[in-house]
């Protein structure tokens, strides 16, 4: 079993749909959790970061935690176009900043 | 602007051959820097974690003879592949820790075709 699981996708919407991507994981020990954007070769972009559970918000971005039964959730409101990418979850044991656990990332298509 | 630069963005070369892939950080001294190994559709896989002035740590299964790092300076790191392969073929980014801001800044990777 991966540490990490994510759904790879790809996930189609049309422009303007509320999308909703998720990661699992194994180890409790995780204790802060990133979302990144990465277009096609290129390096991952940090999109969201979170502590504690519950949820973060940051524009159409929103990010929640349920470490309980250890599910992580990023929600994007209004998609657009440009969102289409790659998003993957990460994950760490001490810290944003530190060695990260990576899902296998989700493929989004926003369509016009 | 980017505050890694990791260059080249690409490069072919020939079985048998060394690489080297740089990654700088611009705005700040990155005393922690990660190199990662993507295939397609796969995640990121973390090859090793490279200090300023000291080894650099590699992840289980990783050859180490294989995937020189050398962290010498605070703003560079560089991996270098040695004897390459087809198999090495693969995109490599790297990552610089910026610890007041608990974030991990990316290059723009670099895809290494062996040919």
């Amino acid at each position: 079993q991966k540490e990490v699981e994510q759904d790879p996708g790809p996930l189609s919407v049309p422009e303007g749909a509320i999308v909703s991507l998720n990661c699992t994981y194994s180890n409790s020990a995780f204790q802060y959790f990133m979302w990144y954007r990465q277009y096609s070769r290129k390096g991952p972009e940090l999109l969201m970061y979170t502590y504690s559970s519950g949820n973060k918000e940051d524009g159409r971005f929103t990010a929640q935690v349920d470490k309980s039964s250890k599910y992580i959730s990023l929600f994007i409101r209004d998609s657009q176009p440009s969102d289409s990418a790659t998003y993957l979850c990460a994950m760490s044991f001490t810290g944003g900043g530190n060695k990260l656990t990576f899902g296998t990332g989700t493929q989004l298509k926003v369509e016009l | 602007g980017a505050v890694v630069s990791q260059h080249p963005s690409w490069v072919i070369c020939k079985s048998g051959t060394s690489v080297k892939i740089e990654c700088r950080s611009l705005d700040f001294q990155a005393t922690t820097m990660f190199w990662y190994r993507q295939f397609p559709k796969q995640s990121l896989m973390l090859m090793a974690t490279s200090n300023e002035g000291s080894k650099a740590t590699y992840e289980q299964g990783v050859e180490k003879d294989k995937f020189l790092i050398n962290h010498a300076s605070l703003t560079l790191s560089t991996l270098t592949v040695t004897s390459a392969h087809p198999e090495d073929s693969s995109f490599y980014i790297c990552s610089a820790s910026f610890p007041r801001l608990e974030k991990l800044f990316f290059g723009s990777g670099t895809q290494l075709s062996v040919l």
